[in-house]
């Protein structure tokens, strides 16, 4: 049974770096058939897609976070990982890992169960 | 960015009564669409994609519908497990966008 677990501290300063990792279980990272990927919800918004990438460290980002965004993929360890530098209070936030369906733009076939990310000093 | 507006923002449905959630976007997706279902505490699961498509293990009271900017959800006869939160989300224009929401909670 597929299970997806993000992880990572819960809370992170302004200007800092959020760092989250996604544990893979019951599927390979490796499959072609997918990429992993990241979204968020900040309280009372919209989802929003962050960020997927493949096996082969393919990436694709969402442009309005993308200067700012940086995926990475452990095959050894069947996880994927997720840096969003110089956060704000804007980027508080549930962040779920899920695995993605990818043709020209991204869905979602499997989700994790998320983690709330608060930008606090 | 196209703008997914679903409606209406909460439903109020007695079980084993018929729900139907719109969504609309501000321009054409041809049939790319999903739907997710999400309660509290708990991930998003996706529904339905292709507009029409349920996913794996999804039962066949739930159907979608619609094509270009108007789609819909509807769940023919309400569990007390259907009670939830429902998401539509585009992946025809880049990046992809979401809706923002219909609750569905009991009348």
């Amino acid at each position: 049974q597929l299970q997806l677990q993000a992880s990572g501290p819960g809370l992170v300063k302004p200007s800092e770096t959020l760092s989250l990792t996604c544990a893979v279980s019951g599927d390979s990272i490796t499959s072609t058939s997918h990429y992993w990927g990241w979204i968020r919800q900040p309280p009372g918004k919209e989802l929003e897609w962050i960020a997927s990438i493949n096996y082969s460290g393919s990436t694709y980002y969402n442009p309005s976070l993308k200067s700012r965004v940086a995926i990475s993929v452990d095959t050894s360890k069947n996880q994927f990982s997720l840096k969003l530098s110089s956060v704000t209070a804007a980027d508080t936030a549930v962040y779920y890992c899920a695995r993605t369906i990818f043709g020209v733009v991204p869905y979602f076939d499997f989700w994790g169960q998320g983690t709330l990310v608060t930008v606090s000093s | 960015e196209i703008v997914m507006t679903q409606s209406p923002a909460t439903l109020s449905v007695s079980p084993g009564e018929r729900a139907t959630l719109s969504c609309r976007a501000s321009r054409s997706l041809r049939s790319n669409l999903a739907w997710y279902q999400q309660k509290p505490g708990q991930a998003p699961r996706l529904l339905i994609y292709g507009a029409s498509t349920r996913a794996t293990g999804i039962p066949a009271r739930f159907s979608g519908s619609g094509s270009g900017t108007e789609f819909s959800l509807t769940i023919s006869s309400l569990q007390s497990e259907d009670f939830a939160i429902y998401y539509c989300q585009q992946y025809n224009h880049w990046p992809g966008t979401f809706g923002q929401g219909t609750k569905v909670e009991i009348k």
